[in-house]
């Protein structure tokens, strides 16, 4: 079955440490996203990536790292640097082609960071 | 960029149709209106979308306005497993910087 992956679940982490978050699509979208939500709120876009080897900061970048070394793959780094890291974080792929770009969305990592 | 405004929680019987509305005035002509939605402790789900025509899929209808500026997703027969957050929201060119609000939290009831 085509989609997105996203692993683990649930993460804990030590505060001060950073952590990696997987994401891997096999829908052969050239876009890939990675979103930020906080109870009760909506999602707020971390980075994006159109291609290989190119990202762009979204929203809320600040304290977040990311690659794109493979088209299927987009890891998320939560680093040390980010204040409130407690959240649920999505992962989401689209296509490019000429809309209506639709987003297809990864079930979350929750992380709590303590 | 683009935002749009929905009620914060909307009610509904369980059976009967719903109108979850959605009001995007600064829509520009090459942005697709999206709506999706999301069940708890899940990643958000495609429901359907549409440019300038209504549109019907097997999970909903939506209605644009001719000046489409507004927009409404119909829910024909709300069933309890259609209670979730909905969110609107316009997506242009790869939707990048697409904004997801806070969407509409819908209740069935039995």
């Amino acid at each position: 079955d085509g989609g997105i992956t996203q692993s683990p679940k649930y993460l804990f982490r030590k505060e001060g440490q950073n952590v990696t978050l997987s994401c891997e699509q096999n829908l052969n979208h050239d876009a890939m996203y990675w979103y930020r939500q906080d109870p009760g709120q909506g999602l707020r876009l971390i980075y994006y990536s159109q291609i290989v080897n190119d990202f762009q900061k979204g929203d809320i970048a600040e304290g977040y790292s990311v690659s794109r070394e493979k088209k299927e793959s987009f890891p998320l780094t939560v680093t040390s640097a980010q204040k409130n890291p407690t959240a649920f974080y999505l992962c989401a792929s689209s296509n490019l082609a000429g809309g209506p770009y639709e987003q297809y969305f990864g079930p979350g990592t929750r992380l709590t960071v303590t | 960029d683009a935002k749009t405004t929905q009620p914060n929680s909307m009610e509904s019987n369980e059976e009967e149709p719903v109108h979850l509305p959605c009001n995007h005035s600064t829509i520009s002509g090459t942005d697709y209106i999206h709506w999706y939605r999301q069940l708890p402790s899940q990643g958000p789900e495609y429901v359907i979308h549409g440019l300038t025509s209504n549109v019907n899929n097997r999970m909903a209808s939506l209605a644009i306005a001719e000046d489409r500026k507004s927009s409404t997703l119909i829910l024909h027969r709300a069933t309890l497993r259609d209670a979730a957050v909905y969110y609107c929201i316009l997506m242009y060119t790869g939707g990048f910087k697409t904004i997801f609000g806070a969407g509409t939290r819908l209740f069935v009831k039995a």
